[in-house]
């Protein structure tokens, strides 16, 4: 399987400090997406990574790849209490970029 | 939730009973998918479509089929439901175009097998 895994699966901040998760994966990839659950809820697209890139930017999102590592990291910038979610990294399958799995996410507590 | 409504939202059922899941989606997308999400599994792929009638396994397929007639509809059916079974299932879509490969996820449904 390509699932990936998350670390930490569980990460307690307070506002303001960053958050850092990662992710590995098993096999090559087209890209890899992190997402975000509210509980209960649906997941929402966050960011989406090339394999042929090694950071991209969005607001306080961070995220970095590295391909010989098969590896992924998030990293959030001055948390807020409404970061407060699940947050999962998907890969595609390689040579199916419209097959994808994800990890088993990291749960992010933000206190306030 | 981008056009996705998943039904019913919430079932309960008894071992044995087929269920089945339907996801409706109004945006006229490729691709639709069924994931199933247990704690400490994240989501697993149990089945996706890339249009009418194509249809192809994930990780966790068995004790699962699926059917898209129609581009909106992918169901989803457990033939014999167990308790194994017992999750929440979220129906996701995707324009399947590379440069756009983002899902976009329905509410979920919780499967409760007793």
């Amino acid at each position: 399987s390509q699932q990936g895994e998350e670390d930490p699966q569980a990460l307690s901040i307070q506002e303001g400090e960053n958050a850092t998760m990662n992710c590995s994966y098993k096999t090559s990839i087209n890209n890899l997406q992190w997402y975000r659950q509210n509980s209960g809820r649906g997941l929402v697209h966050l960011i989406l990574i090339r394999s042929n890139e090694r950071e991209k930017h969005s607001g306080r999102l961070r995220v970095t790849l590295d391909t010989s590592k098969k590896s992924s990291s998030l990293l959030i910038t001055a948390s807020r209490a409404a970061d407060t979610a699940s947050y999962f990294c998907a890969t595609d399958e390689g040579n199916n970029f419209n097959k994808f799995y994800f990890g088993s996410g990291t749960k992010l507590n933000v206190k306030p | 939730d981008a056009g996705i409504t998943q039904s019913p939202r919430h079932k309960v059922t008894e071992t044995g009973t087929p269920v089945t899941l339907r996801c409706h989606q109004t945006e006229n997308h490729r691709y639709m998918y069924w994931y199933r999400q247990d704690p400490g599994h994240g989501l697993r792929l149990i089945h996706y479509s890339y249009g009418v009638k194509d249809t192809d396994k994930g990780e966790v397929s068995d004790g699962y089929s699926v059917s898209r007639s129609k581009t909106e509809d992918f169901l989803l059916t457990l033939e014999s439901a167990t308790s194994s079974q017992t999750s929440v299932y979220f129906c996701a879509i995707s324009t399947g175009q590379l440069a756009n490969e983002k899902l976009f996820f329905g509410s979920g449904t919780q499967l409760s097998v007793l």
